[in-house]
């Protein structure tokens, strides 16, 4: 069975600063993976995604992640986060060619310092 | 531009009573997902069509669970004789390729 592990459930980043959000998940084949962003009251928005290729995804709002299939990891980064990027952070694994149900991880709190 | 909707935003309601909730999906996609969320949790999947085609359930999808998409627009999920553990917020995504669409999801609250 798939599973997703987002090891940190909060960080703390000041206005400026820069982000790594980890993600390692568990699948036996090549997988799917995809980081979703939640802000308060609003629905999951896709930030980017990986299906093969460029191991470095490029997505919206700065955002870019790093496919490593040796340590199973899928980090998201950013090299300076503003204030808005305050929200909630999931990475998703899924297969059947990116069809079946996603298998999110648990999710990271990412807080924004003035 | 018309998103994934999802009706009721909100639902309170006593536990054993019925709940049924409707999902909009994008139009022209085929694919339609719901996933239920827990507070401090990720989205857990439930069960997905194609069409009108019921694919997959999750066997977090228990026998008081039933979802349809009749004509392979809208899609209901219905909880029958809810528990106080089904509250949550129930998600709806629709997809056309491998990019899941998501709606702003329905709070369910048993009391």
């Amino acid at each position: 069975a798939q599973s997703v592990t987002q090891p940190d459930i909060h960080i703390t980043v000041s206005e400026g600063a820069s982000l790594e959000l980890r993600c390692n998940y568990s699948y036996g084949a090549t997988p799917y993976l995809f980081w979703y962003v939640q802000s308060p009251g609003q629905g999951l928005q896709l930030l980017l995604k990986y299906f093969s290729g460029d191991t470095l995804v490029q997505g919206i709002k700065g955002f870019e992640a790093e496919f490593k299939r040796s340590q199973s990891s899928f980090n998201l980064r950013k090299p300076s986060v503003h204030w808005s990027d305050a929200a909630e952070y999931f990475c998703a694994v899924g297969s059947g060619g990116g069809a079946d149900g996603l298998t999110f991880g648990k999710g990271t709190h990412l807080i924004i310092q003035p | 531009d018309t998103g994934v909707s999802q009706n009721p935003r909100h639902k309170i309601t006593k536990r054993g009573q019925n709940v049924t909730f409707r999902c909009d999906p994008i139009s022209e996609h085929n694919r339609l997902y719901w996933y239920r969320q827990t507070l401090g949790q990720g989205p857990e999947f439930l069960t997905y069509f194609q069409n009108e085609a019921q694919l997959e359930k999750s066997r977090l999808l228990s026998d008081r669970f039933s979802a349809e998409r009749p004509k392979g627009s809208f899609s209901t999920l219905e909880i029958q004789r809810t528990e106080q553990g089904d509250s949550a917020m129930y998600l709806c995504a629709s997809a056309r390729g491998n990019e899941q669409f998501f709606g702003p999801g329905t709070r369910l609250t048993v009391l």
